[in-house]
């Protein structure tokens, strides 16, 4: 069976501080997404990424696909009060399939102002 | 409207109840998906369904039943539901089942007593 292990489970910094978060599996995916969920809202896709040792940025975010495609990370700099929710990595495969893609169970980001 | 919109946002049932959850999706989309979200715990897959045919079901009680009438818009109907299905019920949907990258729904907030 395949699982997503995300940490850390919570975490609270200060505004301004930098951090990562981690999405682990002992399972290759052929893709990995990463999705921010807010309170009383669904989560929506920040990234895909599809090759190992991919990196891709969004504004200060940085996100990395491990070289064996099981892992993946996210680190914010300079973190802001809007980025405060819950943080899920999605991985698919290793037969791309949307019916395939398993969740880890995410990493609860709290930003202090 | 665009994207995946999910009716009601909110639901208090009792469990002799029969509701039902709505789902549309304005994108185009061929595979529609219902998952469920409870704390603490990984997104949980629940039903697929690729162009208006259930493509799968993950050993979900009988209590559910899901009905997709045309290819925008999925529903899920509930009824003698447990406590323990409280949780947030969201609706997912890709361009097909081979697209890995799923968008979704706001979601119902499901509350049985």
């Amino acid at each position: 069976t395949q699982l997503l292990e995300q940490s850390p489970q919570f975490l609270s910094i200060q505004e301004g501080e930098n951090l990562t978060v981690y999405c682990n599996s002992s399972s290759v995916f052929s893709s990995l997404q990463w999705y921010r969920q807010e309170p009383g809202e669904g989560p929506v896709l920040l990234v895909t990424v599809v090759t190992g040792g991919e990196v891709k940025k969004l504004k200060r975010l940085t996100f990395q696909f491990g070289d064996a495609r099981k892992d993946s990370s996210l680190h914010i700099t300079a973190a802001q009060p809007g980025d405060t929710g819950l943080y899920l990595c999605a991985g698919a495969g290793p037969y791309s399939s949307a019916s395939k893609i398993i969740f880890g169970s995410g990493t609860r980001l709290s930003i202090r102002p | 409207e665009t994207g995946v919109t999910q009716t009601p946002r909110h639901l208090v049932m009792g469990m002799t109840n029969k509701k039902s959850l709505k789902c549309e999706q304005h994108l185009g989309h061929n595979a529609m998906y219902w998952y469920k979200q409870s704390a603490k715990k990984p997104l949980e897959l629940m039903f697929v369904y690729s162009l208006e045919e259930r493509v799968e079901n993950n050993s979900v009680p009988s209590r559910f039943s899901p009905e997709c009438p045309n290819s925008s818009h999925l529903f899920l109907h509930l009824h003698t539901l447990q406590p323990e299905d409280s949780a947030l019920y969201l609706c997912a949907s890709s361009q097909d089942l081979e697209e890995d990258t799923q968008y979704f729904g706001p979601g119902t907030r499901l509350t049985v007593l």
